[in-house]
């Protein structure tokens, strides 16, 4: 099946430092990848959908200005966290469908802000 | 965001005991899907149904796309330790700009005991 490959798995960082993670469709090609939080034994909240080539679209009550998103190419989409700060601790996956339109996810990244 | 009324939260059997949870929605969609997540790790797609009615069969596991194309439900027969983990539904409605987006559920974890 289609892979999705996230990277890092997980990453600690000081409070004020920007975090980029990366999101790769390593055997398809995805013009749509989605970006999801995750808190400790809660569900998915869809953050971002990535557009290749156009700006991505944000979901309600999330800052566009803080977590940066950048579609680069068709294989490609990348997550930066700006100023983190503790609560912005987290797991971070992406999501991407392949042609059969099957969403398919990323390993995670645990982000540790201290 | 919408989310998908998932049931049970939590289940705590007996190896070898057949399991059933089920999502909910007030809402149409297309497609369901189950994933199921291990602790770190992005979620897995287990089954994907497409047809109201349509029942999908992979291995021990059975889900079925509810007729009015606002429930589904997965069944776990005979459960072994592995089957340990968080499985969540999702659905997706059809096309436009919300392709590919997926609306979850809250989750049901799993426990069995040896």
């Amino acid at each position: 099946g289609a892979v999705v490959s996230q990277h890092p798995s997980r990453v600690i960082c000081k409070s004020g430092t920007s975090v980029k993670i990366e999101c790769r469709s390593l055997d398809f090609q995805a013009t749509t990848m989605f970006w999801y939080r995750q808190f400790p034994k809660q569900s998915l909240m869809l953050m971002a959908t990535s557009n290749e080539g156009s700006k991505a679209t944000y979901e309600q009550g999330v800052e566009k200005d803080k977590f940066l998103i950048n579609h680069a190419s068709l294989t490609l989409s990348t997550l930066t966290v700006t100023s983190a700060h503790p609560e912005d601790s987290s797991f971070y996956i992406c999501s991407a469908p392949d042609s059969n339109t099957e969403a398919f996810f990323g390993q995670g990244t645990r982000l540790t802000v201290v | 965001g919408q989310q998908l009324n998932q049931s049970p939260q939590s289940m705590f059997i007996q190896e070898g005991e057949d399991v059933s949870m089920n999502c909910t929605s007030s809402s149409i969609f297309n497609t369901w899907l189950w994933y199921k997540q291990d602790p770190g790790e992005g979620p897995v797609l287990l089954i994907a149904l497409y047809k109201a009615g349509e029942l999908t069969s992979n291995g021990r596991l059975t889900a079925q796309f509810g007729i009015t194309r606002k429930d589904s439900f997965l069944n776990i027969s005979a459960s072994i330790p592995s089957d340990v983990g968080i499985y969540f539904c999702a659905g997706r409605r059809a096309g436009g700009t919300s392709y590919g987006k997926l609306t979850f559920g809250q989750g049901t974890i799993l426990t069995v005991h040896p």
